[in-house]
């Protein structure tokens, strides 16, 4: 299986509301890693697990929380969210973090009202 | 520090001609380099990579790239391009030293095939 999975696919919520997006990967990979992409724009990176620790956080707002709960598994908990924060998020996996290749899951298109 | 300049923001072609697209990267460590092709409303899909074996590298469908140290370049080309090729094409070095673990993502390049 050399497959990322990312669920839901299209999420709308309200500003109070408190959502989880989800990303899977069964590939044995150790590092798993979350991107917000604005439309016409190169993901941004914002949080990097290795190993299920977080070892990079780019200094995203708090209303963003993600977990590893295990090492296939990545979730980002979504919390009082700004309509600015509407894009779509991508969940990478790689064998290690810096090891150079990742693959991309399809995205949830998330849309803060 | 490493980064990526995408020379093109926008390429049109016709089916059946010829694809460039440009990119020039900037790294004091030996780059690893990657072209993604994006679908729209898709998630990022890998092309091909280049980590410092051969200068010549072939990827999927068609596409390949040459990594010239000389000139810092990694352009992407195809001989004869398809509809299914107008996608958002992104060019990467992989981060090195304080950026280890992280992917530097050139601006990306809109190739739109006309018929």
């Amino acid at each position: 299986d050399t497959e990322v999975t990312q669920t839901p696919k299209h999420l709308v919520m309200g500003m109070t509301n408190k959502k989880s997006l989800k990303c899977e990967q069964h590939m044995g990979h150790r590092a798993m890693y979350w991107y917000k992409q604005k439309a016409k724009k190169p993901p941004e990176l914002m949080f990097v697990y290795s190993y299920e620790k977080l070892s990079i956080n780019e200094s995203v707002p708090s209303r963003f929380s993600p977990e590893c709960p295990n090492s296939s598994l990545l979730n980002l908990h979504l919390h009082a969210l700004q309509p600015e924060d509407s894009a779509l998020y991508l969940c990478a996996s790689s064998r290690e973090a810096g090891s150079d290749e990742q693959f991309f899951g399809p995205g949830t298109r998330l849309t803060v009202l | 520090a490493q980064s990526v300049t995408q020379l093109d923001s926008h390429v049109s072609v016709s089916e059946g001609t010829p694809v460039l697209l440009r990119c020039n990267y900037s790294s004091s460590y030996s780059p690893s380099l990657f072209w993604y092709v994006q679908h729209p409303n898709k998630g990022l899909q890998l092309l091909l990579k280049y980590t410092s074996a051969a200068t010549l590298v072939k990827g999927i469908n068609g596409f390949e790239a040459e990594f010239k140290k000389s000139e810092t370049s990694f352009h992407l080309t195809k001989p004869s391009a398809h509809m299914s090729d107008a996608a958002e094409y992104f060019c990467v070095v992989s981060g090195r030293g304080s950026n280890t673990g992280k992917l530097i993502f050139g601006q990306g390049t809109t190739l739109q095939v006309k018929p």
